[in-house]
Formats: structure tokens, sequence, C-alpha cells
């Protein structure tokens, strides 16, 4: 299984700024995913991370916003920009393994905790 | 739609207890089933997956699930609950990973007494 470790693991930010939180992969993955868990709340995948191309964003979720980039198979990172208090959550990165077999599992890093002041 | 019903939002077992963790799902395809549980202040652990064949899969820490096509459902049992298992656990389905994202339940607290 893929390990996967997240930089910050928690940050206390003003509104209006803006924090990027980087995933590190432990092997090549094809997959990486960024989702949001608000607080009390189940996980919402915010989007793919494609390497090599924009990321797919799903319905909610906007580039402007939530900036991804995904320079190699094993790293990503995404950026929450111009954070309001609502934006505090848990952000987690996954990634689906090894190959392009639907028989992958999504391993999930540690997350980030964000409180936005 | 596709959804994850996870109906009890928390759980109190004694320690030594059995537990049985509710998990329906709504899938337009094959679904691939998943249970996570996530500690006080950490990340997502898997315990076991679905993908196919024998519907009674084996997990970590001694957990079970049992996929039920006809109900749609895949509850997450355990025969004797240990203090260790207090923590959240959430139900997921997908296409595989592969295939794009996981769609969550609510997910279930798990308190455990003494």
């Amino acid at each position: 299984s893929a390990v996967i470790s997240q930089k910050p693991s928690r940050d206390i930010c003003q509104r209006g700024t803006s924090l990027t939180i980087q995933c590190q992969v432990d092997s090549q993955v094809t997959m990486m995913f960024w989702y949001r868990q608000q607080p009390g709340q189940s996980l919402t995948l915010i989007a793919t991370a494609n390497q090599g191309s924009e990321a797919t964003y799903e319905s909610g979720f906007v580039i402007d916003k939530f900036p991804i980039s995904r320079p190699n198979l094993t790293f990503s990172t995404l950026t929450v920009s111009n954070m309001s208090p609502e934006d505090s959550s848990i952000y987690l990165c996954s990634a689906a393994g090894e190959s392009t077999a639907r028989e992958e599992t999504q391993y999930f890093g540690p997350g980030t905790r964000l409180l936005v002041l | 739609a596709q959804s994850v019903t996870q109906p009890d939002i928390h759980i109190t077992v004694s320690e030594g207890a059995s537990l049985e963790l509710r998990c329906n799902y709504s899938y337009g395809a094959t679904p691939y089933l998943f249970w996570y549980v996530q500690s006080p202040g950490q990340g997502l652990q898997l315990l076991l997956k679905y993908f196919s064949g024998d519907t009674l899969v084996q997990g970590i820490k001694g957990f079970e699930a049992e996929f039920k096509r006809s109900q749609s459902s895949f509850n997450l049992r355990k025969p004797s609950v240990h203090w260790s298992d207090a923590a959240e656990y959430f139900c997921a389905v997908g296409g595989g990973g592969s295939q794009g994202n996981l769609i969550f339940g609510k997910g279930t607290k798990l308190s455990v007494k003494p």
C-alpha cells in the first residue's frame, strides 16, 4: 500500500490569505485526489489531480479557489485561496495505487487541519 | 443518485460486546465497497474492501463485512470490541481506484464503555 504524507499537518490562517498543502506519496501512483472534511461531516471530493494536466473538479469546487498541481506521479499540492472561516476543514490527500486496474484501493494521508480566523 | 447511508450516527457498546455498523448504498454500476476508520486527530485507515468474489470479507483488527447485493448493504462486524476500537467509521462506495472518487457515508462514531 502507498504511504502518504502531508504538510503542514495543521495551520491557523487569517482570512483573505492562501495556504498551500503538499502531498507526497512514497511510490508512483496513477491517481491522486483531494478531499475536504468539514467539522463533523463526511468527506467530499474536491478534485482529481491529473499528472501533467489540469485537475478535474467536482461540482461546487472551482480552480480559482482550489488550484491544484501535480508535477509528477508522487507529488501534488492543493492551495486554498482567499480563505474565509468557512474553509476551516480537514483537507485529505489520497492516492490509488500503482496501476490503472479498477481493483485499486485509495489510501489516505493523515490530513491537514486548517482553521481560518 | 449515488449515495451511501450510515443510519447510526453514534453507537456505544461495552468492551467485549459484539458490534455491527450498518451501511447501505445506491450505486449505478458494480460497486466497490470500503470501510475506513478515523481515530481522533488522525487520517483514514482502510479496514477492508470488497471488489468481487466471496461476499464475506475479512479486514484488519478483527473486522469483517458482508456484501448483500439484494439489500444493497455492506455491514461491518466485529465479534468482540476493544477499547481501542473507539473511533469514527466510514463506509464508502466507488467504481474502483482508477475510476475516480469515493462516495462516503456520514460516518458512525463508536464509543466503547469499559
